[in-house]
């Protein structure tokens, strides 16, 4: 069964400060990766997604994130970190499952962001 | 475009009382649809999943189920709900050919039972 490991529960950063957010996933076969961020209270929005081709993918809000197939990684940065930037973050692994696509989640990141 | 809407957004309920969650999608056909719970510092789980008219997965024993009594609907129900029920729960559809692509998520229903 997959599995993914998000192993930061909670993340401060300085505004204009770099971020990475670590993901490590286990999968059988070639994994489909997203991640998802989450405001509070709210649902989850898709910032990349993964499936195959160029290992580095950019996602929407000025993020990217790097598969690593040797490290079994799928890591989330961002150069600049915007205090709007401030939420949940979740790493996914996507398997196929009679007929449908069905996400296996990680813990989860708490991003706070100091001004 | 499609959307997915989700209700109600907050639920409060004694314990022992039924659960009726109800999301319905728009603007797709023969979608698969899943019912997530997220409980603080767990994560996000899966629950059930559909794919198709009367058709649904449990991927964990609990005290809820789940129907799908038409294409755009998914319900999530309980006849007496535990104190353990309490969460945040999300409804999410993804288009049938099932590879490729993602979930997209309501806005979630928080369900506190007291």
């Amino acid at each position: 069964a997959q599995s993914v490991t998000q192993p930061d529960i909670h993340i401060t950063v300085s505004e204009g400060a770099s971020l990475e957010l670590r993901c490590n996933y286990s999968y059988g076969a070639t994994p489909y990766l997203f991640w998802y961020v989450q405001s509070p209270g709210q649902g989850l929005q898709l910032l990349l997604k993964y499936f195959s081709g160029d290992t580095l993918v950019q996602g929407i809000k000025g993020f990217e994130a790097e598969f690593k197939r040797s490290q079994s990684s799928f890591n989330l940065r961002k150069p600049s970190v915007h205090w709007s930037d401030a939420a949940e973050y979740f790493c996914a692994v996507g398997a196929l499952t009679g007929g449908g696509n069905k996400l296996t989640f990680g813990t989860g990141t708490q991003l706070k962001v100091e001004l | 475009s499609q959307t997915i809407h989700q209700w109600p957004a907050t639920l409060v309920q004694p314990v022992g009382s039924p659960l009726s969650l109800e999301c319905t999608v728009e603007g797709t056909s023969n979608p698969n649809l899943y019912w997530y719970r997220q409980a603080a510092g767990r994560g996000l789980q899966l629950l059930f999943y559909s794919v198709g008219i009367g058709q649904i997965s449990s991927e964990v024993p609990q005290n809820l189920s789940a129907s799908r009594p038409q294409d755009r609907q998914f319900i999530l129900s309980s006849k007496k709900l535990l104190l353990s029920d309490s969460g945040f729960y999300l409804c999410a559809w993804s288009v049938h050919r099932g590879f490729d692509t993602e979930a997209f998520f309501g806005q979630g229903t928080r369900l506190t039972v007291v």
